[in-house]
Parts: C-alpha cells; sequence; structure tokens
C-alpha cells in the first residue's frame, strides 16, 4: 500500500545552518506530495505540495522537488531561523478519495 | 472561511466517561478526516468519510470508538467507555471537493486528557 518514511528526528541546528528533512514514498498511481508543518499546541498546517514529477514546491524559503526516479521529496531551507523551530511531516495523497498517508514527522530545534 | 473549527480545544474526562468530540469542515469541502495524535503512534487515520459516506475506518481502535457524520457541515467522534490510553490530540480535517490532489485542511485539535 502507499506509505511515507522520512528521517527520524530530532534535528538539531543553529540559526543559518542549511537544513535538509528526507522523505522517501511508496505509491501506486501518481500521487501528490505534501510537507505540513505543526507548531507546538497547533493543528497541521500546509507548507508546500507538489502534484506532479520534477515539480517544486516552495514557501517561506523551504523548497521540496518531486522525484519520481528516486521517489524522494526532500525538504530544503538554505537558512533556518529559530522561529522554523517544529515538528514537519511529510505526506502524500493518492488517487482514492483524497486520502492523506503521513510520515512520522521530523521534530527540528534550531537555536541562536 | 474560518477553516476546520473542532470543540471543545481541550477535554479531560474520568475513565469510564463518554467522550464526544466534534468538527465543522470548511464549507464546500466533501471528504473529512479524523486522526489521532501520540507521542508514541504520531499521526493515525482513523475514519475518513466521503460525501458523508464512511469511506474506510480501519484506523479505528476498537469499538469503543464511533463516528458519523449527518451531514456535510459537521462530524463526530465518540468514545465509549473512554480510558486512558485514549489520552492524545484529536485532529480533524477536510479537503476540497471533485479536485484530485489537493491539500487536506486541519483544525486545531482536541486534546483529550482520561484520568
Amino acid at each position: 500500500g502507499d506509505s511515507v518514511t522520512q528521517m527520524e528526528g530530532p534535528v538539531t541546528l543553529s540559526e543559518e545552518a542549511f537544513l535538509t528533512i528526507n522523505c522517501t514514498y511508496t505509491a501506486t498511481g501518481y500521487p501528490s506530495l505534501f510537507w505540513y508543518v505543526q507548531y507546538p499546541g497547533e493543528g497541521l498546517q500546509l507548507l508546500l505540495k507538489a502534484t506532479k514529477a520534477d515539480d517544486k514546491g516552495s514557501n517561506k524559503g523551504f523548497e521540496a522537488t518531486y522525484r519520481k526516479e528516486t521517489t524522494s521529496f526532500h525538504l530544503e531551507k538554505g537558512s533556518v531561523q529559530v522561529s522554523d523551530s517544529a515538528v514537519y511531516f511529510c505526506a502524500l495523497s493518492g488517487d482514492n478519495f483524497n486520502k492523506f498517508y503521513f510520515g512520522s514527522g521530523t521534530k527540528l530545534n534550531v537555536k541562536p | 472561511d474560518a477553516g476546520v473549527i473542532q470543540s471543545p480545544r481541550h477535554e479531560v474526562t474520568e475513565m469510564g466517561q463518554e467522550v464526544t468530540l466534534r468538527c465543522k469542515p470548511i464549507s464546500g469541502h466533501n471528504s473529512l478526516f479524523w486522526y489521532r495524535q501520540t507521542m508514541m503512534r504520531g499521526l493515525e487515520l482513523l475514519i475518513y468519510f466521503n460525501n458523508n459516506v464512511p469511506i474506510d475506518d480501519s484506523g479505528m481502535p476498537e469499538d469503543r470508538f464511533s463516528a458519523k457524520m449527518p451531514n456535510a457541515s459537521f462530524s463526530t467522534l465518540k468514545i465509549q467507555p473512554s480510558e486512558p490510553r485514549d489520552s492524545a490530540v484529536y485532529f480533524c480535517a477536510s479537503s476540497f471537493p471533485g479536485l484530485m490532489n489537493t491539500e487536506a485542511f486541519f483544525g486545531q485539535g482536541t486534546r483529550l486528557t482520561v484520568v
């Protein structure tokens, strides 16, 4: 069945460091891929998405490219800020009623 | 639109009591999802509806859990009787009708504590 695997955390970085959070997926058909962010005490918010192969989603300095050949959707940011500290979830949505599959989440801690 | 609205935000109840969580999806969305989030198990899909019909309830942990969607603007998740291991944050999410591969919009969640 469809599934998402993302790197385990926590990830601890200093401010202005480069961020990569790895995400790979297994899916039938042509899923869309998403990154969600969850700040403490809040629900999940969409960070970015890509709906087909080679698409690049971007938002707030974060980027991720839909790589069909490697079934990956890694999240990157060139220079993280303390305010980026949160839990990041990779997700896919397949063809079946928009059912979403989420990874386990990666907690990011950014230190000043 | 106010987004997905969940109530209550926090619920503390005693073991054995019935608990009802409520969700109002975004107007016009026809898919609705209930998730449970815990430290141990992460984010789990419990059940989802399409056009008010339950499509897949395989994630519901046991018969103590039930969910309904009597109309397009309201859904409930009920736990009866509740147990301490049900303590978690419960999220409701909805997505846009008829368009494949669009994002799910999440509510703020209900933090349930069963003592």
